[in-house]
């Protein structure tokens, strides 16, 4: 079975920190998506990571993929308070259309 | 472009009770799938209907039922109420294709709460 696991669930950081959320999963699987999450709404899409080694950056956020590892990381560099949010990475798999979600960790960026 | 709409935003239902929860998919995508957000999880994948059928069916027991229409919007049905039931349920759309679908969009989901 698909397994997505997110580390670390909680992460509070300060302002101007660097940090690095990172998502394991159990497939041989090479697309990988993150999404932001505010409280109480939908999932925004901020990465879709199609093939081994890709990088995709938008503004103080870096997602990358590691498919030899089964890993991808999403880097924060010098954090907002607007970054706080919960953020979820999701895994699908050839002809399955099972989106697998990892828990999510949940970033609190204080001043 | 509205992107996916659902409707209602919140519903409260009496355990036992039945629900329907609707979803309009984003202009151009002819597949929508449904999740269940439990509060402080990640979304669980209910079902995908693609055609008016059902083309995929997470771990969801027969209480959760769906349906598509002919102009791809779609429709989730929960029989039988439980408190366990209470969550956001999320509805995506995506264009379908051979191996791998477009990349799925999310509505704001409805807010169940059975009391």
């Amino acid at each position: 079975e698909l397994k997505v696991e997110q580390n670390p669930l909680f992460l509070s950081m300060q302002e101007g920190k660097n940090y690095t959320i990172y998502c394991n999963y159990s497939t041989t699987s090479d697309r990988l998506y993150w999404y932001r999450q505010d409280p109480g709404k939908s999932l925004e899409s901020l990465f879709v990571l199609l093939s081994n080694g890709a990088v995709k950056q938008e503004g103080r956020l870096m997602a990358s993929l590691d498919t030899k590892a089964r890993l991808s990381t999403l880097h924060i560099t010098a954090a907002v308070h607007d970054l706080s949010a919960t953020y979820f990475c999701a895994v699908t798999e050839y002809n399955n259309n099972d989106m697998r979600f990892g828990a999510g960790t949940r970033l609190t960026v204080k001043p | 472009d509205a992107g996916v709409t659902q409707s209602p935003t919140h519903l409260i239902k009496t355990r036992g009770q039945q629900v329907t929860l609707r979803c309009s998919p984003k202009s151009g995508h002819d597949t929508v799938s449904w999740y269940q957000q439990a509060l402080g999880q990640g979304p669980q994948f209910i079902f995908q209907y693609y055609e008016e059928e059902e083309r995929q069916r997470g771990n969801f027991p027969d209480r959760f039922s769906g349906h598509q229409f002919p102009n791809y919007s779609s429709e989730l049905n929960v029989n039988a109420l439980l408190l366990g039931d209470s969550a956001l349920y999320l509805c995506a759309s995506s264009v379908s294709r051979q191996g791998w679908d477009t990349e799925a969009f999310f509505g704001q989901g409805t807010r169940l709460t059975v009391v």
